[in-house]
């Protein structure tokens, strides 16, 4: 099956610092997710982006549908966007699979 | 307001006891979906559904069971036979939002077996 793999697995910023993660798979995919985790659990929506370049506030996302990866850019870091970032691809139409996550802890 | 409910938040099962995790939403959605978060990693699929009356295994469906015979209601049933079922629990809608068919997640539910 599709293979899943996100860098780096732990980031640890300092607050107003702009990092990226990155979302590697191995097949072609219909779908494509981003995820914040909170601490308590809930996991947000952040993007929908199987191909192209969207932009939400201090965050961006790119994906290369024909490269096989994604990238999350996260400009001007705070606190409160410490969590768990996973990427999740559906190669078909429903079913989805989860990267291991990278882990974000931002520093005051 | 729409969203996706969960309950219990935390749920405590002694061992050989079947317990059953509700999932609820008003999304209008017709997927919904359960996962299993272990600590430290990502989510693992248990069941998906596309549709009433219909569900699909997912990567690690053994010693769970799901029915859909609404299309609000998608409960999980974690069995005795379930191994190790201390996890956390999240369940998913899927539906059209922002041009595309993103998936929206309810606040989960901690099982833990004494």
């Amino acid at each position: 099956g599709i293979q899943v793999e996100q860098s780096p697995p732990d980031l640890i910023l300092q607050e107003g610092a702009n990092s990226t993660l990155r979302c590697n798979f191995s097949d072609s995919v219909n779908n494509l997710q981003w995820f914040h985790q909170n601490p308590w659990g809930q996991l947000i929506n952040l993007f929908y982006i199987p191909s192209g370049t969207k932009q939400n506030g201090r965050l961006s996302a790119t994906t290369v549908a024909t490269e096989r990866y994604s990238l999350l850019y996260i400009s001007s870091s705070q606190t409160t966007d410490s969590g768990v970032y996973f990427c999740a691809v559906g190669p078909g139409t429903y079913k989805y699979i989860f990267g291991t996550g990278t882990r974000l802890k931002v520093l005051a | 307001d729409g969203g996706i409910t969960q309950s219990p938040k935390y749920l405590f099962r002694k061992e050989g006891q079947n317990v059953t995790l509700s999932c609820e939403q008003n999304l209008n959605h017709d997927a919904m979906y359960w996962y299993r978060q272990d600590p430290g990693q990502g989510l693992r699929l248990i069941y998906y559904s596309q549709i009433v009356n219909d569900f699909q295994k997912g990567d690690i469906a053994e010693g769970y069971s799901v029915s859909r015979e609404k299309k609000e209601s998608f409960p999980l049933t974690v069995t005795s036979a379930q191994k190790n079922p201390t996890a956390f629990y999240l369940c998913a809608s899927r539906g059209q939002n922002r041009g595309g068919n993103e998936q929206f997640f309810g606040p989960g539910t901690r099982l833990t077996v004494l």
